[in-house]
């Protein structure tokens, strides 16, 4: 089953609007998660690191005040799109590592397809 | 930094042929490697994995080896199947034992024709 949810799977809403993207670990505490962007037919692009009790890690180019990151609990970090633009459309996924798994792969949520109109 | 190149697509076979999807990776340290397939509409599910030179990883007939000297992790399958048809990508972590996020390669589109 599942160990990463992610919600909602898919929100389309007007321009201007702000929009709260979901990630829990499901089986497992993550103190760490990680924000992917992926764009029409290209790879997945990593946004932001989310670090439970601490600011969020953003890559170069992504803008955290558009973007921002709250991991406030061992099982939860929130990705808030702010005044989202029609160039924010996108599919954003989210993933999380199991801490007590030394190098095993991250656990990716399904997605979140975000379209602004 | 680190990079991931693997073939461009759309890859397109006919069913029972043999796979092959190329991926090269540019890394500092020992990194791990993995293979990822996106079916449509969907998110990321992990195929295979390999965290050491030398290791093979392999599910569903897939499997790919950790090549250091050629810093290689292809992708193969002896017999690929219409239900094969997905998107591939290619990932690394870094050698920081996974504390850090994937980097990917652009993907591959492979198409089985029955």
């Amino acid at each position: 089953g599942a160990v990463v949810s992610q919600h909602p799977s898919w929100v389309i809403c007007k321009s201007g609007t702000s929009v709260k993207i979901e990630c829990r670990s499901l089986d497992f505490q993550a103190t760490t998660m990680f924000w992917y962007r992926q764009f029409p037919k290209q790879s997945l692009m990593l946004m932001a690191t989310s670090n439970e009790g601490s600011k969020a890690t953003y890559e170069q180019g992504v803008e955290k005040d558009k973007f921002l990151i709250n991991h406030a609990s061992l099982t939860l970090s929130t990705l808030t799109v702010t005044s989202a633009h029609p160039e924010d459309s996108s599919f954003y996924i989210c993933s999380a590592r199991d801490p007590g798994t030394l190098r095993q792969p991250q656990h990716f949520g399904d997605g979140t397809r975000l379209s602004i109109l | 930094g680190n990079s991931v190149t693997q073939m461009e697509g759309p890859v397109t076979l006919s069913e029972e042929a043999f796979l092959t999807i190329n991926c090269t990776y540019t890394a500092t340290g020992y990194p791990s490697l993995f293979w990822y397939v996106q079916y449509p509409g969907e998110g990321l599910q992990l195929l295979l994995k390999a965290t050491k030179a030398d290791d093979k990883g392999s599910n569903k007939g897939f499997e790919a080896t950790y090549r250091k000297e050629t810093t290689s992790f292809h992708l193969e399958k002896g017999s690929v199947q219409v239900s094969d048809s997905a998107v591939y990508f290619c990932a690394l972590s870094g050698a920081g034992g996974g504390a850090d996020g994937l980097t990917f390669g652009k993907g591959t589109h492979l198409i089985i024709q029955p």
